[in-house]
């Protein structure tokens, strides 16, 4: 059965601070890693995706990184800002139709002055 | 703005009514998924739907109906609402093609009383 974990279930940290967001998976058959940000009471939209032979990507402040052979990914987060603040979805790709996603329950970030 | 709109954004309503849900996906999509979002859990997959045919069923309840329309908008329809469908539901949309990015809509929040 295809499983995401991600840890913590929340977290709260100070502006200015960096953090880690991790994600374990078993998803077969595995293609691409996506992470999602998902503001209170909005939509997901998607922040970067990853390849399986990607190890490290970035986006702006946000880093991901991704061990195919461990099944494991991680976000960074470095110099957070109040818009950091959401929840943080991993969501493993196999190549098929999206029906087949499974979704992790996500990271709560708060960041506060 | 992904592009995707739902309609209504918030709806209150009564155990054993029915309410209707409305979709309608990005320029040029095909493909419209709905995900039911309970309280700290992950993103649910209820049904899919491509070019005005069903395509893929998740977890979706017999009380829960859905069609696309052939101007490509969508319709979930809930019935004989219980409190546990209160949740936040989201449309999402992609291209054509194999596992991608979804663009989700803003979602409808459901409360049942």
């Amino acid at each position: 059965k295809n499983q995401v974990e991600q840890s913590p279930q929340s977290l709260i940290i100070l502006e200015g601070k960096n953090c880690t967001l991790q994600c374990n998976y078993t998803v077969s058959p595995f293609s691409n890693l996506r992470w999602y940000k998902q503001d209170t009471g909005r939509g997901p939209v998607s922040l970067t995706i990853m390849t399986f032979s990607e190890n490290t990507k970035s986006n702006g402040r946000y880093t991901a990184t991704l061990d195919a052979d461990t099944k494991q990914s991680s976000l960074h987060i470095t110099a957070s800002q109040l818009s950091d603040s959401a929840s943080y979805i991993c969501v493993p790709e196999g190549g098929g139709t999206a029906s087949k996603l499974t979704f992790g329950t996500g990271t709560r970030l708060q960041v506060t002055l | 703005d992904s592009g995707v709109t739902q309609t209504p954004k918030h709806l209150i309503t009564a155990t054993g009514q029915r309410v209707t849900l409305r979709c309608s996906p990005r320029s040029g999509d095909l493909s419209v998924y709905w995900y039911q979002q309970s309280l700290d859990q992950g993103l649910q997959f209820l049904i899919q739907y491509y070019n005005g045919e069903e395509r893929a069923k998740g977890n979706i309840l017999e009380r829960f109906s859905a069609q696309q329309f052939p101007d490509l908008h969508s319709e979930l329809n809930l019935s004989s609402l219980e409190l546990g469908d209160s949740a936040l539901y989201f449309c999402a949309s992609s291209a054509k093609g194999p596992t991608g990015e979804l663009f989700f809509g803003e979602g409808s929040r459901l409360t049942v009383l």
